[in-house]
């Protein structure tokens, strides 16, 4: 069954303070992997798509990497505004469908 | 523009009341998405539009009922709600390809049921 799994749950950090968040997943082969931003009452916001193993993407101050079991999203100089729940979701070959099973997210806070 | 329009942005509604959700997209899309959204958790996916066809329904509830009119436009009517149907409302749209299947989600529709 494919499974996404975040990591932490919850993220504090001062502004400047670099860090990355954890996505794992197990799928039955990837066909693409997506982060989102979401705040709150607010609809996901797409950032990045990676298709295979290696590739990586930046925007701004995140940048988002691949490997075959899980995939990070790095904040580098952190700002208040950067505070949101990150969502990352797979899409998976079998069946052919669109899709997507998201992880529970990371609750990012950054703190001026 | 990657921009889902969702009217209305919210919703009271009584249990015996019929009410429909709204969602709108310009970018020539041709698969479309329900999902709901509890507080602190995930989208779940409710139904999947492809090429104005139902294409997926992920066991929700007969109160629940979606309707595609055209490419564009994406409903959902919603009859004899319970409480615990409150939630926040995604719409999203993608293209119906096999590869860079982004799907781009509007803002929402805040559903209370009293």
């Amino acid at each position: 069954e494919d499974q996404v799994t975040q990591s932490p749950e919850a993220l504090r950090l001062q502004e400047g303070e670099s860090s990355s968040l954890n996505c794992s997943y197990t799928v039955s082969g990837l066909r693409g992997l997506f982060w989102y931003r979401q705040d709150p009452g607010k609809g996901p916001e797409f950032l990045f798509t990676l298709y295979s193993a290696g590739e990586e993407k930046e925007k701004e101050r995140l940048k988002a990497t691949l490997t075959k079991k899980e995939s990070f999203l790095h904040i580098t100089a952190p700002k208040p505004e950067d505070s949101a729940t990150y969502l990352c979701a797979v899409q998976g070959w079998v069946g052919a469908t669109n899709k997507l099973i998201f992880g529970t997210g990371t609750l990012l806070a950054v703190q001026p | 523009d990657t921009e889902v329009t969702q009217t209305p942005k919210h919703l009271v509604m009584g249990m015996t009341n019929k009410k429909s959700l709204k969602c709108e997209q310009h970018m020539g899309h041709r698969a479309m998405y329900w999902y709901k959204q509890k507080a602190k958790k995930p989208p779940e996916l409710m139904f999947v539009y492809s090429y104005e066809k139902l294409s997926i329904n992920e066991s929700v509830p007969s109160r629940f009922s979606p309707e595609c009119p055209n490419s564009s436009l994406l409903n959902l009517h919603l009859h004899a709600l319970q409480p615990e149907d409150s939630a926040l409302y995604l719409c999203a749209s993608s293209q119906d390809g096999i590869a860079k299947n982004i799907q781009y989600f509007g803002a929402g529709t805040r559903l209370s049921v009293l």
